[in-house]
């Protein structure tokens, strides 16, 4: 397995445009998870999703941002418009409960976003 | 909710010393117990976790946590570092009942000098 796929690897945007960062799971993990890592903030949950369904959109920070699994093997967090204090890592985890306690989170490489 | 605290922000120490980063919980129920290791400009790698059983648990690389339940309590260990070490460190909380949501600790940023 190729493990969790994140894409773009970087992300360069004016202030103002959308963003869209896209996540592929690891095949048969049945939950999606995206966090947002900054220096101020360090790693915070934004949203999760168990079988497609979002579970805790808790974390996510406004209106602004939005997520969507449309199905087990695609997920997409789009920030419309984007600001500069948007400027982090996004990381994608994924997980399958029965594999839990064998493998844990598995994350991808994230995607490092920058809005100027 | 449950929440995680690593007190050390950074730790500097030279090759061969031993390191030790705490890492508290607060949750009253079951957890599992993770720490993952973030080098540089790299993506979290899971290093060890905690589900049950031996509260004395070994990971990759040399390194060990104790799980002390009455300290809520999940400490990293390692004997004898190297240059290599040289990274992130995070510890998590994944706690049935929330979830299965992971929810970090601030971080402990390690220097190793050779």
């Amino acid at each position: 397995d190729a493990g969790v796929i994140q894409s773009p690897r970087h992300e360069v945007t004016e202030m103002g445009q959308e963003v869209t960062l896209r996540c592929k799971p690891i095949s048969g993990h049945d939950y999606l998870f995206w966090y947002r890592q900054t220096m101020m903030r360090g790693l915070e949950l934004l949203i999760y999703f168990n079988n497609n369904v979002p579970i805790d959109d808790s974390g996510m920070p406004e209106d602004r941002f939005s997520a969507k699994m449309p199905n087990a093997s695609f997920s997409t967090l789009k920030i419309q418009p984007s600001e500069p204090r948007d400027s982090a890592v996004y990381f994608c985890a994924s997980m399958s409960l029965v594999g839990l306690a064998n493998y844990g989170y598995t994350f991808g490489s994230g995607t490092r976003l920058t809005v100027v | 909710a449950q929440s995680v605290s690593q007190h050390n922000h950074h730790v500097i120490l030279s090759e061969a010393a031993s390191l030790e980063l705490g890492c508290n919980y607060s949750y009253g129920g079951t957890v599992n117990l993770f720490w993952y290791v973030q080098y540089p400009g790299q993506h979290l790698q899971l290093l060890l976790k905690y589900f049950s059983g031996d509260p004395l648990v070994k990971g990759i690389k040399g390194f060990e946590a104790e799980f002390i339940k009455s300290k809520f309590s999940f400490n990293l260990r390692k004997p004898s570092v190297q240059w290599s070490d040289t990274a992130e460190y995070f510890c998590a909380v994944n706690a049935g009942a929330a979830g299965n949501k992971l929810t970090f600790g601030g971080g402990t940023r390690v220097l190793v000098k050779p």
